[in-house]
């Protein structure tokens, strides 16, 4: 059965702090893991990635991926109170045709 | 161009009731998806359409849902004689076909809200 795997589901910093997210996954036919950000209701893309070892990066957030261990990183540096959200991980199963979601990491960032 | 829109944004209605949620994805994306999420829960994948492929239906978590997309568009989601565990907030998304790898961001409507009493 296809699994994603997130870890912490919750973590709460401070102001000016960096992050590691972590997700792991199993799944029948690896396409690509894509990361969202959701704050209110709809979440919002952050990466997607497909290649082992090449860090996709935006402003303070960057993730890469390790296909051979099966999981991915999310780093997000000097953290803001605006990036407080939960922050999911979603991989394309090729042979099922659909995204299998991880539970989500909550990250509160304190002043 | 507008992003995905749903509707309604919030929805209350009794045990039993029938209701239908709404998503019109964005402009030339053939694949679309829904999803639920329970209150702290991730998000739960329950259907999807590509073009006018028969629907992978196997997310559905019980015979009283169903969904439909005409012209390829538009997509409801209906769910018949509602219970108090259906309530959570209805996602939808659409991407463009696949078939690329780049085809594989999709693009979050804002929701529907189902509160079922």
């Amino acid at each position: 059965e296809d699994k994603v795997v997130q870890s912490p589901l919750s973590l709460v910093v401070h102001e000016g702090d960096t992050v590691t997210l972590n997700c792991s996954y199993e799944v029948t036919n690896f396409r690509s893991l894509l990361w969202y950000k959701q704050e209110k209701k709809a979440p919002t893309f952050l990466f997607m990635l497909t290649s082992s070892g090449i860090e996709k990066k935006s402003g303070r957030l960057s993730s890469i991926l390790d296909k051979k261990e099966l999981f991915s990183i999310l780093n997000i540096t000097a953290t803001q109170t605006g990036d407080s959200a939960v922050y999911l991980c979603a991989v394309f199963d090729n042979y099922g045709q659909n995204f299998v979601f991880g539970p989500g990491t909550r990250l509160s960032v304190l002043p | 161009g507008a992003g995905v829109s749903q509707s309604p944004s919030n929805k209350v209605t009794e045990k039993g009731k029938d209701v239908e949620l709404r998503c019109d994805p964005i402009s030339g994306h053939t694949a679309l998806y829904w999803y639920r999420q329970s209150l702290g829960q991730g998000l739960e994948f329950l259907i999807y359409f590509q073009g006018n492929s028969a629907p992978d239906k196997s997310g559905l978590p019980s015979d009283r849902f169903s969904a439909e997309r005409t012209g390829g568009s538009v997509s409801t989601l209906t769910i018949q004689r509602t219970q108090q565990e259906d309530s959570a907030v209805y996602l939808c998304a659409s991407s463009l076909p696949v078939g690329g790898l780049s085809t594989d961001t999709q693009y979050f409507g804002p929701g529907t809200r189902l509160t079922v009493l």
